[in-house]
């Protein structure tokens, strides 16, 4: 079975401050690995996606993470966060089946 | 126009009542799923159904039924509401064979039992 786990629970953060939210996944197979943003009142979005191929991708507003396969990571980080990136972030993995399991999410808020 | 629909967006409703909750995507996905999303912001995927087939229905009270008239529409029938049935719940979809699962959600409905 797979499985998320997301360590940061809450993150406060300032503007111009730089983000790192990790993501650790438990999957024996191939894996797709997913990072959704779910801003305040709102459904959740997909912010970037690993399928195969260069590990580091980026994503939508600066957005990027590094899938880390010894690690079995896929870390999501932002060089300079703005008070809009107040959102909860959530990471996901699929296997062959293509079910999605989510993180527990974690919730960033940035001041301005 | 919207790719995934539901409705209604807010539904308060006393214990023990029966209530439905509809889903429709337009993006000619394969399958379709139901979230709950409790206070917490914690998610927690109830069903999936591929070509109107059930695959998954994760260890969710019988109360609740999903029902899937076409492969474009998942409706969510719950049954003699709890109060702790209270939470957001989504609708999404996706197409398997194409983006590996990525999935595409409604904006959620918000349900309150009192």
């Amino acid at each position: 079975a797979q499985s998320v786990s997301q360590h940061n629970h809450h993150v406060i953060l300032s503007e111009a401050a730089s983000l790192e939210l990790g993501c650790n996944y438990s999957y024996g197979g191939t894996v797709n690995l997913f990072w959704y943003v779910q801003y305040p009142g709102q459904h959740l979005q997909l912010l970037l996606k690993y399928f195969s191929g260069d590990p580091l991708v980026k994503g939508i507003k600066g957005f990027e993470a590094e899938f880390i396969k010894s690690k079995f990571s896929f870390n999501l980080r932002k060089p300079s966060v703005q008070w809009s990136d107040t959102a909860e972030y959530f990471c996901a993995v699929s296997g062959g089946s293509y079910i999605p399991t989510f993180g527990r999410g974690t919730s960033l808020i940035v001041h301005p | 126009d919207t790719a995934v629909s539901q409705t209604p967006k807010y539904l308060v409703t006393q214990m023990g009542n029966d209530k439905s909750i509809k889903c429709e995507q337009n993006l000619g996905h394969d399958t379709m799923y139901w979230y709950k999303q409790d206070s917490k912001k914690f998610l927690k995927i109830m069903f999936s159904y591929n070509n109107k087939e059930l695959i998954i229905n994760e260890t969710v009270p019988n109360r609740f039924s999903p029902k899937s008239p076409d492969k474009a529409h998942l409706n969510l029938h719950i049954n003699s509401l709890e109060l702790g049935d209270s939470a957001v719940y989504f609708c999404a979809s996706s197409q398997v064979d194409r983006g590996q699962g990525t999935q595409y959600f409604g904006p959620g409905t918000r349900l309150l039992v009192l």
